[in-house]
């Protein structure tokens, strides 16, 4: 079976500096996308970054980045110059058929500082 | 544009009660999913329509039914009501049901079975 995992429950930063979330994930597919999501307590998740397998360079989405390591299905988020306004529980997910199921990991929530 | 949208916002209903809940797709997607999240827990797939019909179903029973109208928006019917389905109840819709055809979700319907 498909499985994806945070192992942060909980994860705080100090406004405007840089914090990273954790993702691993499990699959014997070659192709595969992976997502970031954040819903914040307005409950509306919305995507915040995604990665082709194929792809090797890293995705990025302004302060936002991947640090994307295929071998080590691994697949974490670098919030760079953190915000109040980046509070909230950030789920990691993947799809890897047709018809795009996603699988999402348990979710980390990011609370920020002032 | 308007987004996702779902109705009610929130279900108040008792054990063995039957329950509707609708969805409205972003403007221009044919592809709509729903997922259920628990307190505390990333969503879970429960199934998807494209054209009207059932594409990919999750691991849930036979009373978690739904339907796609012509106009792709869907709704989701849950029969004989657990304590155990209340939950946050959300609707994604894609253009498509491409491998990396990203999933734009609507604010959830939150749902209490008494």
């Amino acid at each position: 079976a498909q499985t994806v995992t945070q192992s942060q429950p909980e994860m705080s930063v100090q406004e405007a500096e840089t914090v990273t979330l954790s993702c691993t994930y499990d699959t014997s597919e070659s192709d595969y996308y992976l997502f970031w999501y954040k819903q914040p307590p307005s409950r509306q998740m919305i995507l915040v970054i995604r990665q082709e397998a194929y792809k090797q360079q890293n995705a990025t989405e302004n302060r936002f980045s991947v640090n994307f390591q295929k071998a080590a299905k691994s697949f974490s988020l670098k919030i760079s110059d953190s915000q109040l306004g980046d509070a909230a529980m950030y789920f990691c997910a993947s799809t890897y058929n047709q018809g795009g199921k996603l699988i999402f990991g348990q979710g980390t929530e990011l609370s920020v500082k002032p | 544009d308007a987004g996702v949208t779902q109705s009610p916002t929130h279900l108040i209903k008792t054990r063995g009660q039957q329950v509707t809940l609708r969805c409205s797709p972003k403007s221009g997607h044919d592809t709509v999913s729903w997922y259920q999240q628990a307190l505390g827990q990333g969503p879970q797939f429960i199934f998807q329509y494209y054209e009207e019909e059932e594409r990919q179903r999750g691991n849930f029973p036979d009373r978690f039914s739904g339907h796609q109208f012509p106009n792709y928006s869907s709704e989701l019917n849950v029969n004989a009501l657990l304590l155990g389905d209340s939950a946050l109840y959300l609707c994604a819709s894609s253009l498509g049901r491409g491998l990396g055809d990203t999933q734009y979700f609507g604010p959830g319907t939150r749902l209490t079975v008494l």
